[in-house]
Parts: C-alpha cells; structure tokens; sequence
C-alpha cells in the first residue's frame, strides 16, 4: 500500500513556542491530505482538509490561527501548532489520499505525532 | 448530528472465540465504509473497504464485514481470533452528504487473552 511519512514521531516543547509536523506522501501524490487528533482513548478528530495549492477548511470549533496548515505541494503538507499550551498536547495524525487510484477515496495515515507541551 | 457508532468500547475474548464488532452511522445517500486497526505502538492500518458490489466484503488476517444498508450498518467479524488480534479497531465512513470526509467511530480496543 501507499505511504506517509510523518514527522517528527514525537515533540516536547516548552509552552509559547510553536511546533511543525510534516507529513509526507512518500510514493503517490495527494492533492488532499486529512489532519486528525487524537486524544487518549478517544476516537480520531478531524481537525482540517489540507488542499494543496489552496487554503485549508478547518472543522467547526478548530483555530485556524493556531493550527497553521500548509499543503505547499502534492506530496508534503505541514501542520504548525502555534504558541503551544499543554491541552495541545495530544497524537496528531495525518492521513493522504492518492488521487490516481479509484476516485482517491482510500485513505492513507502516518504513523502520528506524539505532542508533549511543558 | 451525522455520526458513526461503534457499540463495544473494550471487547475482552479468548484466542479461538470469534468476534463481532458493531458499526451504526447515519449518513445518507453514498457512503464508502471502512475498517482500520491500531496495533499497540504502530499507526492506523486499513482492514478492509467497501465501496459498492458485495455487501460481505473480505479483507486482511481473516477479517470480513457486511454492509445492511437497510440498518445502516457495517459490523466487522472474524471467527476465530489469535492474541496478534489485540489492537484497537475503527469504523470509519466516507459520505458524500458529509462533504467525503472520512469520519471515525469511536474505537473499539479488543484484548485476546492467550
């Protein structure tokens, strides 16, 4: 199957300072790649659609200007969590489309992020 | 509110019991349904999809899931389970009336017992 890469695996930061998370399509191109949270046993949020070449579309109740998304091409997409609190500590993941196979419906996920803020 | 249920949130069995795994959501029109896996310490794995054709759908490790449009379902089973099977599985669904987001259940951690 295809693969994400994300990265880093896990962060510590201190609180106010901002965090970049990349995920990377590592064998396909997505024009769409999913942001997702995920808290300690609890199911995964969808936090924003990345479109590449485009401004993201952010879920109801997420700040656009602290989780700074950027899909600067087809294979690599950025989430920064800006000045970082300790309830953003969370696993972030992201997941990826491949947009040549079957309509693109079939989603593909990194292996998360691990954010720790201190 | 549009959503997808899965019915167990912990589901304690013994090797060689089989499994059953609920999945309600309440989107309508075209949906694709999905099954993924967490293995303790590794990433979101598919299980199994379905997109159209036959509502019994065949997927990885012995696993296979029915989609009952009628009851909005798409419940995931596997006859006989191992200790490998110890993860945490996902319902996930895809609609068109949702705008294709994918939009996950709330998991179900399955522990087998050796």
């Amino acid at each position: 199957g295809a693969v994400v890469s994300q990265h880093p695996s896990w962060v510590i930061c201190k609180s106010g300072t901002s965090v970049k998370i990349e995920c990377r399509s590592l064998d396909f191109q997505a024009t769409t790649m999913f942001w997702y949270r995920q808290f300690p046993k609890q199911s995964l949020m969808l936090m924003a659609t990345s479109n590449e070449g485009s401004k993201a579309t952010y879920e109801q109740g997420v700040e656009k200007d602290k989780f700074l998304i950027n899909h600067a091409s087809l294979t690599l997409s950025t989430l920064t969590v800006t000045s970082a609190h300790p309830e953003d500590s969370s696993f972030y993941i992201c997941s990826a489309r491949d947009v040549f196979t079957g309509g693109g419906t079939e989603a593909f996920f990194g292996q998360g992020t691990r954010l720790t803020v201190v | 509110a549009q959503s997808v249920s899965q019915h167990n949130h912990h589901v304690i069995l013994s090797e060689a019991a089989s499994l059953e795994l609920g999945c309600n959501y309440s989107y309508g029109g075209t949906v694709n349904l999905f099954w993924y896996v967490q293995y303790p310490g590794q990433h979101l794995q598919l299980l199994l999809k379905y997109f159209s054709g036959d509502p019994l759908v065949k997927g990885i490790k012995g696993f296979e899931a029915e989609f009952i449009k009628s009851k909005f379902s798409f419940n995931l089973r596997k006859p006989s389970v191992q200790w490998s099977d110890t993860a945490e599985y996902f319902c996930a669904v895809n609609a068109r009336a949702a705008g294709n987001k994918l939009t996950f259940g709330g998991g179900t951690r399955v522990l087998v017992k050796p």
